[in-house]
C-alpha cells in the first residue's frame, strides 16, 4: 500500500501558458501533501505544504500566485504553474503523509516540466 | 546554517567495499530521520528510517543516529554497481506541518 501517483509524468509547454500537475494518494487518505521542486544536479527543495480543505503554506521565496495549489480532497492535490517561463522548467515531485501519521512520506513519480 | 548538510561527493568506492555516507542537521529537536536513494531522473525512494540513537540495520544498509552530535550516517556493505545513485538525507522538522527537508545529497559511484 501507500502509493502516490502523479500526472502527467512529463509535459512540454509554451512560455506563458499554465500547466496543472495532479498528485493522488491511491490507497490511503492524506491530510497533508508536500510539493517539491528539483533542478538538475540539485536537491529537492520544498515549495509548499498542502492541507486538505485549507490554503497551502508556501516556503519563503515561492510565489503563491504563480504556483497555485489546491487540495480539495483527502486523495488529491494539484499544482498549477501559471504563466510558465523557461526558468520554471524543473522536476516537480509531490509527497503525501498518511492521515494520522507524523512520519514517513510517500513520493509520487515526479513530473518533468519543460517550458519552451 | 542549512537545515540538513551533506557532502555532495562524488564518493567513489570499489565493488564489495563499504560506502559511508554522512549527514548533519541543525534542528536539535528533530526526531525522525530518513535516507532516500535517487536515481537520475527518478523520484526518491526510501531506504531507511531511524528515530532512536544508535544503529539500525536492514540487509546491507545500516543507519546510525547520534542526536547529541546531530549526526546521521548510512553504511552500505558489499557495495554493488547498482548502488550507484545519489543518497539524500532527510529530516522532519519539528514544526506544525512536520515538514520533511532534504540535504543536497551525496553522489555514490561504485566501480566494478
Amino acid at each position: 500500500g501507500a502509493v502516490v501517483s502523479q500526472h502527467p509524468s512529463w509535459v512540454i509547454c509554451k512560455s506563458g501558458t499554465s500547466v496543472k500537475i495532479e498528485c493522488r494518494s491511491l490507497d490511503f487518505q492524506a491530510t497533508t501533501m508536500f510539493w517539491y521542486r528539483q533542478f538538475p544536479k540539485q536537491s529537492l527543495m520544498l515549495m509548499a505544504t498542502s492541507n486538505e480543505g485549507s490554503k497551502a503554506t508556501y516556503e519563503q521565496g515561492v510565489e503563491k500566485d504563480k504556483f497555485l495549489i489546491n487540495h480539495a480532497s483527502l486523495t488529491l492535490s494539484t499544482l498549477t504553474v501559471t504563466s510558465a517561463h523557461p526558468e520554471d522548467s524543473s522536476f516537480y515531485i509531490c509527497s503525501a503523509r498518511k492521515q494520522g501519521n507524523t512520519g514517513e512520506l510517500f513520493f509520487g513519480e515526479g513530473s518533468r516540466l519543460t517550458v519552451l | 546554517q542549512k537545515e540538513v548538510e551533506q557532502n555532495s561527493g562524488p564518493l567513489s568506492v570499489p565493488e564489495g567495499a563499504i560506502a559511508s555516507l554522512n549527514c548533519t542537521y541543525s534542528d536539535r529537536v528533530s526526531q525522525s530521520f530518513f535516507w532516500y536513494r535517487q536515481y537520475s531522473g527518478k523520484s526518491p525512494e526510501l531506504i531507511m528510517s531511524i528515530y532512536s540513537n544508535g544503529d539500525k540495520e536492514d540487509g546491507r544498509f545500516t543507519a546510525q543516529l547520534n542526536k547529541a552530535s546531530q549526526y546521521v550516517s548510512l553504511l552500505i556493505r558489499d557495495s554493488q554497481p547498482s548502488d550507484s545513485a545519489t543518497y539524500l538525507c532527510a529530516v522532519i522538522l519539528n514544526t506544525g506541518f512536520q515538514k520533511l527537508v532534504f540535504g543536497t545529497g551525496t553522489r555514490l559511484l561504485v566501480s566494478p
